[in-house]
């Protein structure tokens, strides 16, 4: 009964390939982000739906592209993998008005690119 | 650009000792902020906010110490655990929005 659970755990695969992580909250909860943490560390975040929709789209590349089939939901998807997109992806849901609790986070996905 | 910044990347202390962890933060318009506890292989898991109107909030061990004029907040483990050991990410945003999150302070507590 984990609250935000991201599959796969592990991801690697070769540059140029397509691949998608998938992340679901049982939590109730109207909002969902994913997250990068890079080499360096930093968390930061990518996408964030409300409601299945789109409200935070930060610098990403187009090959990443974000999908919410309902409000429970958020999968991203990677087209044309590249070495620099090697890092850990969090996925992550909070009440947005609820912002004392702040955010969920699912345990990551790492994504190595070879 | 960095909105929050943890310039420590490690701490060691030692069991029983307190252990403070320093976090800065550039937007003066931010009115929340949340520490964030993570160990190895596991997502982040919430520990402990603080709203813009106050300057203190208490948590048992854990104390979160918020100086507006500074734009600087911290944390205040006492007495610290070997169970302690984690890494501790600062976060900050307005209510309603996005967090910024800090790159995250490696904290060893020595048994």
């Amino acid at each position: 009964d984990t609250a935000v659970s991201q599959t796969p755990k592990y991801l690697v695969t070769q540059m140029g390939n397509d691949k998608s992580i998938k992340c679901e909250q049982n939590l109730g909860h109207d909002t969902m982000y994913w997250y990068k943490q890079d080499s360096k560390k930093f968390l930061k975040i990518m996408f964030s739906y409300n409601n299945k929709e789109l409200i935070i789209n930060e610098t990403v590349p187009n090959r990443f592209s974000p999908k919410s089939p309902d409000k429970a939901h958020l999968n991203l998807h990677i087209n044309s993998l590249e070495l620099g997109d090697s890092a850990v992806y969090f996925c992550a849901s909070s009440q947005v008005l609820q912002a004392n609790y702040g955010y969920t986070f699912g345990s990551g996905t790492r994504l190595t690119v070879v | 650009d960095q909105q929050v910044k943890q310039n420590s990347p490690s701490l060691s202390v030692q069991e029983g000792r307190i252990s403070i962890l320093n976090c800065d933060y550039t937007n003066s318009m931010f009115d929340y902020f949340l520490w964030y506890k993570k160990y190895p292989a596991e997502g982040p898991t919430f520990l402990i906010s603080i709203s813009s109107i106050k300057d203190k909030n208490e948590d048992g061990r854990f104390t979160v110490f918020l100086n507006k004029s500074a734009k600087h907040l911290s944390l205040h483990i006492v007495p610290s655990q070997p169970g302690d050991s984690a890494v501790y990410f600062c976060a900050a945003g307005r209510s309603g929005n996005q967090f910024y999150f800090g790159t995250g302070t490696s904290l060893t507590v020595i048994p």
